[in-house]
């Protein structure tokens, strides 16, 4: 069975631009949530979207959006990158939402850097 | 969100058990013990949860104290494939709202595995 995937694998940009990334959940899964893992730290909750609709946000800025689509896959935008967004973006889906004992199923992520 | 505080780095020789601990002394009654581990180049993985009693699976075994202040992750025979960076994290069993899909990850433990 295919995990989830992550496109691209790698991203260059330059300040000021834009960037979309994307991902596709375990077939099944309802649930999609983004990290951002800057080297050397733990991964840092960026959004959940459940059945298409944002579930939950960390402490990010508006530049940071997102949405999932009908076949559960979700896009991860960033407007007006910083050299600080240079990072591992990583996605994972789950079966559902409101189970906390739900395992986290991750994507090998996009690495991200800023120029 | 409860805290955990692991050691930054510890170190195994191959075929020896390992124990990797975790403090979560503001853990509440309803806080899931969850520990997901990330290997090199990959997005973290799930390795095993527990509420209260001692859990095992194919991967490891949690030894949960009996105040559930403080766990242990134990690898029963490391190999060289169980180097990565280990994360102890608190998830509430009703978190519902904008935390149900948020884990919170710490800076982890970096196991070093020895031939």
């Amino acid at each position: 069975d295919a995990g989830v995937t992550q496109s691209p694998t790698h991203l260059i940009k330059t300040r000021g631009q834009h960037v979309t990334l994307r991902c596709s959940p375990i077939s099944g899964h309802k649930s999609v949530s983004w990290y951002q893992q800057v080297l050397g730290q733990g991964p840092q909750f960026i959004f959940q979207y459940y059945e298409k609709e944002e579930r939950g946000r960390g402490n990010f800025p508006d530049r940071f959006s997102a949405r999932q689509f009908p076949n559960y896959s979700s896009e991860l935008n960033v407007n007006a990158l910083l050299l600080g967004d240079s990072a591992l973006y990583l996605c994972a889906s789950s079966p559902g939402w409101g189970v906390s004992t739900d395992t986290q199923y991750f994507g090998p992520g996009t690495r991200l850097t800023v120029l | 969100d409860a805290k955990t505080t692991q050691p930054n780095s510890m170190e195994s020789n191959e075929e020896e058990p390992v124990h990797l601990p975790c403090n979560h002394s503001t853990i509440s009654g309803t806080d899931y013990i969850h520990w997901y581990r990330q290997l090199p180049s990959q997005g973290p993985e799930y390795v095993i949860h527990g509420l209260t009693s001692n859990v095992n699976n194919r991967m490891a075994s949690l030894a949960i104290a009996e105040d559930r202040k403080s766990s242990t992750l134990i690898l029963h025979r490391a190999t060289l494939r169980d180097a990565a960076v280990y994360y102890c994290i608190l998830r509430a069993i009703n978190a519902g709202g904008t935390s149900y899909g948020k884990l919170t990850f710490g800076q982890g433990t970096i196991l070093t595995v020895h031939p």
